[in-house]
């Protein structure tokens, strides 16, 4: 069956330090990939999605690259905001037929001033 | 501004004692989900409605039930709660079902069992 494998948090930055949040999967075919960010108690906002290999999404200074060799799909951005705090998750819909997202664990982030 | 809205977003109920979670959405989307995520934890899939068609996941309760009466609404009935229902329950849109849709939030509903 379809999993996604996210790197464990919290991860802890400085302001302005670079992210990068690991994400991995196991699916056959080619799946849509996704980044979902939840803000503390509120509901899923989409981040960015990639759709097919190569394909590299982007959003609020937030990048991944679909990776059809490594089955990666890393979230990356280049200078955090205290803002930015929250749980990211990596997601993944099969192309079974159906719209089914499987969810990582979650990755909590915490960026301090 | 066109959203998914549930009501009510914190929900305290007895243990035994039946609920009814809300959603609605001004997307006019075809597909509705319900999710439940416990604490630290990733959401998990309850069901879906593609359109008047229910799609119950494996693995889901039957103490859990949902309702669909028009395109707009879309309700989850959990008909005896237990403590190990306590959980953020998610609902979320998408235009079709297909493997590209991106799925639409809301902002979810808080149950506490006592």
């Amino acid at each position: 069956g379809n999993s996604v494998t996210q790197m464990e948090g919290p991860v802890t930055l400085s302001e302005e330090a670079f992210l990068t949040i690991n994400c991995t999967y196991t699916a056959t075919g080619y799946p849509s990939l996704f980044w979902y960010v939840q803000y503390p108690g509120e509901g899923l906002q989409l981040l960015l999605k990639a759709t097919k290999a190569d394909d590299k999404g982007s959003n609020k200074g937030f990048e991944a690259t679909y990776r059809k060799e490594t089955t990666s799909f890393h979230l990356e951005k280049g200078s955090v905001q205290v803002s930015d705090s929250a749980v990211y998750f990596c997601a993944l819909v099969g192309n079974s037929g159906y719209s089914t997202l499987t969810f990582g664990k979650g990755t909590m982030l915490l960026v301090s001033p | 501004d066109a959203m998914v809205i549930q009501n009510p977003r914190y929900q305290v109920t007895q243990f035994g004692k039946p609920v009814t979670l809300s959603c609605s959405q001004t997307l006019n989307h075809n597909v509705m989900y319900w999710y439940q995520q416990k604490s630290s934890q990733a959401p998990k899939l309850l069901f879906h409605y593609y359109d008047k068609d229910f799609n119950n996941e494996a693995d889901t309760p039957d103490n859990f039930q949902s309702r669909r009466p028009n395109t707009s609404f879309c309700f989850l009935d959990i008909r005896s709660p237990g403590l190990g229902d306590a959980a953020m329950y998610l609902c979320a849109t998408s235009i079709e079902a297909g493997d590209t849709d991106t799925q639409y939030f809301g902002p979810g509903t808080r149950l506490t069992v006592l």
